[in-house]
């Protein structure tokens, strides 16, 4: 089956330091992984998508994500924080045609 | 603008009483997806639907049920809320297929049951 596991419940940073969320996923063949960003009584919004194209993603608002098969890992990076990144961000793998698996999400926290 | 809407986003109410949540979309996709989320938690798939008059319930189990008459709706309805029902429910929409295209979610309706 495949599935997520979003390695930090909680990631606190100052602004203008790097972000760093860390994601494994477990899948039986190549997969699609996606990182999603929920603001504050928000719908989620794709930040990027990984679909078997260029190792590293680019995404919005300056996020990037690399995929790593050998380690099993796409973990979303940001090189300078900002205050209106502070949010929930879930790693997300397709399990079939149609349905997302979530991970269990990361607070990220921006210090003044 | 094509987008995916849902209503109420805040409701409050009391035990026993029938509930609908709405759930409309502009893009065109034929593939909508109900979502439950407990604060601070992951979302949790609870229905699905790959057309008009498809519906398949989702991975965790949920004593809502959903309908799907129309291409852009897709309403779900609690016949008799309950505290345990105090959510979040979140609706998103996806087109093509493989997987590849990603899903577009609304602002979600918060449900308070008291």
């Amino acid at each position: 089956a495949q599935s997520v596991t979003q390695l930090d419940s909680h990631v606190s940073v100052s602004e203008g330091t790097p972000v760093l969320l860390r994601c494994n996923y477990s899948s039986s063949y190549s997969p699609s992984l996606f990182w999603y960003v929920q603001h504050p009584n928000k719908g989620l919004q794709l930040l990027l998508k990984y679909t078997s194209a260029a190792t590293l993603v680019k995404g919005i608002n300056g996020f990037e994500a690399e995929f790593k098969k050998s380690e099993t890992s796409f973990h979303l990076t940001k090189p300078s924080a900002h205050m209106s990144d502070a949010a929930e961000y879930f790693c997300v793998v397709r399990t079939t045609d149609y349905k997302l698996s979530f991970g269990a999400g990361t607070t990220v926290t921006v210090r003044a | 603008e094509a987008d995916i809407y849902q209503t109420p986003r805040y409701l409050v109410i009391g035990t026993g009483k029938k509930i609908t949540l709405e759930c409309s979309q502009t893009m065109g996709h034929d593939k909508m997806y109900w979502y439950q989320q407990d604060p601070g938690m992951e979302l949790h798939l609870i229905h699905y639907s790959y057309g008009v008059n498809s519906t398949e319930k989702g991975d965790l189990s949920s004593e809502s049920t959903v309908s799907r008459i129309r291409t852009e709706h897709f309403p779900l309805t609690l016949e008799s809320a309950r505290p345990s029902h105090t959510s979040q429910y979140l609706c998103a929409s996806s087109a093509g297929t493989g997987g590849r295209y990603e899903q577009f979610f609304g602002p979600g309706t918060r449900l308070t049951v008291l």
